[in-house]
């Protein structure tokens, strides 16, 4: 019964390929988001999604693509990926009182 | 713009020892100050949170020490365990909306020796 749950939790792919990372909640929380951990493991916001409305979009390459089908599933979409999308990307819900909850993350390596 | 600075970067401690993580931020409208924990292949997890209408918020062995004039706040984990060993972030925030946003610390990796 994971709160927040994404997969895959591994993906290996070559650079120019196009891939997803699917993250789903089952908390009931409005608000969702997708952030990204380098290698020396800085978090850093990308995009945060309201009941299926964009809300936050950060300084990100248009290479990246959220979407929300309705507001328990944030899915990212990655197009042409480069060497320097390697990190890990961790989905998240708010709850109340600010607290958040993340998946396990999912570790991407862009050979 | 680092807006939550922490150190340090990694932390040494004993079985049984007081481990201090240190952070600092530079901007006032911040009012929610948390600490989160995360272990090697699994995402952060809450720790403990402070507002700044304390200065002072403890939870078992964990206690948040804040400082609003100087900016700082600080977590302490008293009698320090072998499983505490994980990485700690603070984290500050502001206004309980839809935009808000959680901007992190750089991470301290904890490590305590049995």
């Amino acid at each position: 019964d994971t709160a927040v749950s994404q997969t895959p939790k591994y993906l290996v792919t070559q650079m120019g390929n196009d891939k997803s990372i699917k993250c789903e909640q089952n908390l009931g929380h409005d608000t969702m988001y997708w952030y990204k951990q380098d290698s020396k493991k800085f978090l850093k916001i990308m995009f945060s999604y309201n009941n299926k409305e964009l809300i936050i979009n950060e300084t990100v390459p248009n290479r990246f693509s959220p979407k929300s089908p309705d507001k328990a599933h944030l899915n990212l979409h990655i197009n042409s990926l480069e060497l320097g999308d390697s990190a890990v990307y961790f989905c998240a819900s708010r709850g109340a009182n600010e607290k958040l909850f993340f998946g396990s993350g999912t570790q991407l390596s862009v050979l | 713009q680092q807006q939550v600075k922490q150190s340090p970067q990694s932390l040494i401690v004993q079985k049984g020892g007081i481990s201090i993580i240190n952070c600092a931020y530079e901007n006032t409208a911040f009012d929610y100050f948390p600490w989160y924990q995360q272990f090697p292949g699994k995402g952060p997890a809450l720790l403990i949170a402070i507002r700044p209408d304390v200065s002072e918020k403890k939870e078992g062995r964990f206690t948040i020490s804040f400082n609003k004039s100087a900016k700082q706040f600080s977590l302490h984990i008293m009698d320090s365990q072998p499983g505490d060993s994980a990485t700690y972030f603070c984290a500050a925030s502001y206004g309980y909306t839809s935009g808000s946003r959680l901007t992190f610390g750089e991470g301290t990796q904890l490590t305590v020796n049995p």
